[in-house]
């Protein structure tokens, strides 16, 4: 079942901090998270494991409530390099990994 | 170290026609992962291969199967194709079994169009 991202699209200036949500109906083992530029191949940015842990990567952090089968994706003081598609997969007992439908980022000077 | 190829980047079909996609993992990764990505759909889950077996799969239609050699190569293939097959096809390679905790690489793609 494929997870629930919010929001759809966010429009955002340099500077400022968004979230996105990526939620299951599911029971997670782990949550990973994917940015894709215009053009380009999706690109790993973390993966979560069950266990509630957040984890960050410069400005961008992540956390993940294995009970509420939520994740969500932190990024703070935005640069316009944040720009693209943000993409939530969730894997569970099926081993495979299921992606959400995208939240598209566009940051503006 | 060379990424995730894909081959060709550009494919324009008819309808009942058959496709073969391929790619070539990063070397030393042994499973090989296929999606399917469409506009307002995202990256639906095609299925994965690890060590030459079928070890997952989406839900899609018998017309689409794949394959993975020895050198953990992998090809895809969708027969009688039918014009909601159009998408970009991207294959993502993993040191070993993607799904739960392994980061995935993913090739640029191969964009299929049918007419």
């Amino acid at each position: 079942q494929q997870p629930v991202q919010s929001p759809q699209a966010v429009i955002l200036r340099e500077g400022e901090d968004a979230v996105i949500n990526c939620s299951s109906s599911k029971a997670l083992y782990s949550v990973h998270w994917y940015r894709q530029k215009h053009g380009e191949a999706p690109v790993f940015l973390m993966i979560l494991l069950k266990g509630g842990e957040q984890k960050g990567h410069d400005k961008i952090s992540a956390s993940f409530n294995e009970k509420k089968q939520q994740s969500s994706l932190y990024l703070t003081a935005s640069q316009l390099s944040y720009s693209g598609t943000y993409f939530c997969g969730t894997a569970s007992n099926t081993g495979k990994l299921i992606f959400g439908q995208g939240t598209t980022l566009q940051v503006k000077p | 170290k060379a990424g995730v190829t894909q081959t060709p980047r550009y494919l324009i079909k008819t309808r009942g026609q058959q496709v073969t996609l391929s790619c070539s993992p990063i070397s030393g990764h042994r499973s090989v992962s296929w999606y399917q990505q469409t506009p307002g759909q995202g990256l639906q889950f095609l299925f994965e291969y690890f060590s030459e077996t079928q070890r997952n799969k989406g839900n899609f239609p018998g017309r689409f199967s794949g394959r993975q050699f020895s050198n953990s190569r992998s090809e895809m293939n969708v027969s009688t194709l039918e014009l909601g097959d159009s998408a970009l096809y991207l294959c993502a390679s993993s040191l070993r079994t993607s799904g739960i905790y392994n980061e995935q690489f993913f090739g640029p793609g191969t964009r299929l169009t049918v007419l």
